[in-house]
């Protein structure tokens, strides 16, 4: 249980245009998504909070209006990068938090299996 | 704010033997959560121990377990009788346990572990 899945797994796309990565919980509603970042042999760095019903919370440094977040329903959270450039090409990683009473995980988080983005 | 300290970039370990992995964290809570998480080559993020900061025993999950030293802030994980399919980047987490069912998780650096056949 408690199931999140990202799509797509890769996807290139070319200088200037927009991709759209989408993580949707499959069997429990999903109040918070967190979208992360990771480069080769580096750690998840966090780049926004989206919460269901209202505006993401960005982390310092991250352009909010290139990585657009909307969380549309307890089920589904994207995340769009606009006018991509290759400096935009890394790894995309979304994440729940889980609350009580799912699982073997309580207190933990389930990953979405991730996004590589090359921008061409 | 809290911070996690994964010191060690790599470390390498034979095939069967045993390998433990450090992690130290600051926190100023008395409540909080740790875990460790793996990241094999496909980059799927995977629990593999979690341990509630107000629980004296130290967590065990089959081969996984964890040396927790609250007092000194430590959180490592051993690893035994290592498997080549435990290659992979491990990650030590930190969740407040006070800051809301939301709360983000923080990572350290991470650690690629790599077995020796």
């Amino acid at each position: 249980g408690a199931v999140v899945s990202q799509h797509p797994s890769r996807v290139i796309c070319k200088s200037g245009t927009s991709v759209k990565i989408e993580c949707r919980s499959l069997d429990f509603q999903a109040t918070t998504m967190f979208w992360y970042r990771q480069f080769p042999k580096k750690s998840l760095m966090l780049m926004a909070t989206s919460n269901e019903g209202s505006k993401a919370t960005y982390e310092q440094g991250v352009e909010k209006d290139k990585f657009l977040i909307n969380h549309a329903s307890l089920t589904l959270s994207t995340l769009t990068v606009t006018s991509a450039h290759p400096e935009d090409s890394s790894f995309y990683i979304c994440s729940a938090p889980l609350g009580w009473g799912q699982g073997v995980a309580n207190y933990g988080y389930t990953f979405g299996s991730g996004t590589r983005l090359t921008v061409v | 704010a809290q911070t996690v300290t994964q010191s060690q970039p790599e470390m390498s370990v034979q095939e069967a033997e045993t390998v433990t992995l450090s992690c130290t964290y600051d926190t100023s809570e008395s409540d909080y959560y740790l875990f460790w998480y793996k990241q094999p080559p496909s980059r799927q993020m995977i629990l593999v121990i979690r341990q509630e900061a107000y629980k004296q025993q130290n967590a065990t999950e089959n081969r996984f377990s964890v040396n927790f030293q609250k007092a000194a802030k430590s959180f490592s994980l051993k690893i035994s009788d290592s498997q080549l399919g435990d290659a992979a980047m491990y990650f030590c987490a930190y969740r407040s346990a006070t800051a809301g069912a939301n709360s983000k998780l923080t990572f350290g650096k991470g650690i690629t572990l790599s077995v020796r056949p």
